[in-house]
């Protein structure tokens, strides 16, 4: 079954540095999300992304934050200046349609996180 | 603003018991509700969707139910079993996919 797949795994980073967050949707979805949970907390949206650009963003979602797809595959998040609060699991997610198509109800394929710790 | 709700305490049931687990929202109006599943440090995986126009939803041991009125749905897992333990999310399709913050669930052998 497709699935979608995020490395790193695990990201250790010092505050203040820059770090990319990779992510392959599955190949035929249409919109890809990125969403964060600090441990013990709720899946927050972070960005929604159709059509090469942003469609929607949260308030988290800052200048500090920017997202990518650099080519047919990849989709990318980027921290440009981490902060100790960004420590969270981050997970993207993808669906085959979305709003643009009048589809509210599709559902979001995660992937299995990428866990960054910013010391 | 919207809010989603779910019961923040762990629900513990015995083996092969009914577990049930609520949603509530306020200040939304969903077409669709959604149901997800979360393993410890995993991405959540969808289980179920019901529309607002079906009162119940039914796939294998898993039931789910959607007042609009009450604005509430109920996730059922009849017969449940020790490795249905996990966290269970509700999530909102709107503009946005809106997730609860879930409901742990722990099933004792």
């Amino acid at each position: 079954e497709p699935e979608v797949t995020q490395t790193p795994s695990h990201q250790v980073t010092q505050m203040g540095q820059e770090v990319i967050l990779r992510c392959v949707p599955i190949s035929n979805h249409l919109y890809f999300y990125w969403y964060r949970q600090i441990l013990g907390q709720k899946v927050e949206f972070l960005v929604s992304f159709y059509n090469n650009e942003i469609s929607e963003k949260s308030e988290i979602f800052d200048d500090q934050f920017s997202v990518e797809r650099p080519d047919g595959s990849n989709f990318t998040l980027k921290i440009r200046s981490t902060k100790l609060e960004d420590s969270a699991m981050y997970f993207c997610a993808s669906s085959e349609g979305g709003i643009f198509q009048g589809a509210y109800n599709e559902k979001l394929f995660f992937g299995s996180g990428t866990q960054l710790s910013v010391l | 603003s919207q809010k989603i709700e779910q019961n923040s305490e762990a629900l513990n049931i015995q083996e092969g018991k009914t577990a049930t687990l609520t949603c509530n929202y306020t200040n939304y109006s969903p077409a669709y509700l959604q149901w997800y599943r979360q393993d410890p440090g995993r991405g959540p995986v969808f289980l179920l969707l019901i529309r607002e126009n079906e009162k119940e939803k039914r796939k294998e041991r898993l039931k789910v139910t959607f007042d609009t009125t009450l604005k509430q749905s109920l996730f059922h897992i009849t017969a449940s079993q020790p490795a249905d333990s996990a966290t269970y999310l509700c999530a909102l399709r709107g503009y946005i996919p809106t997730f609860g913050r879930g409901t742990s669930l722990i099933v004792h052998p």
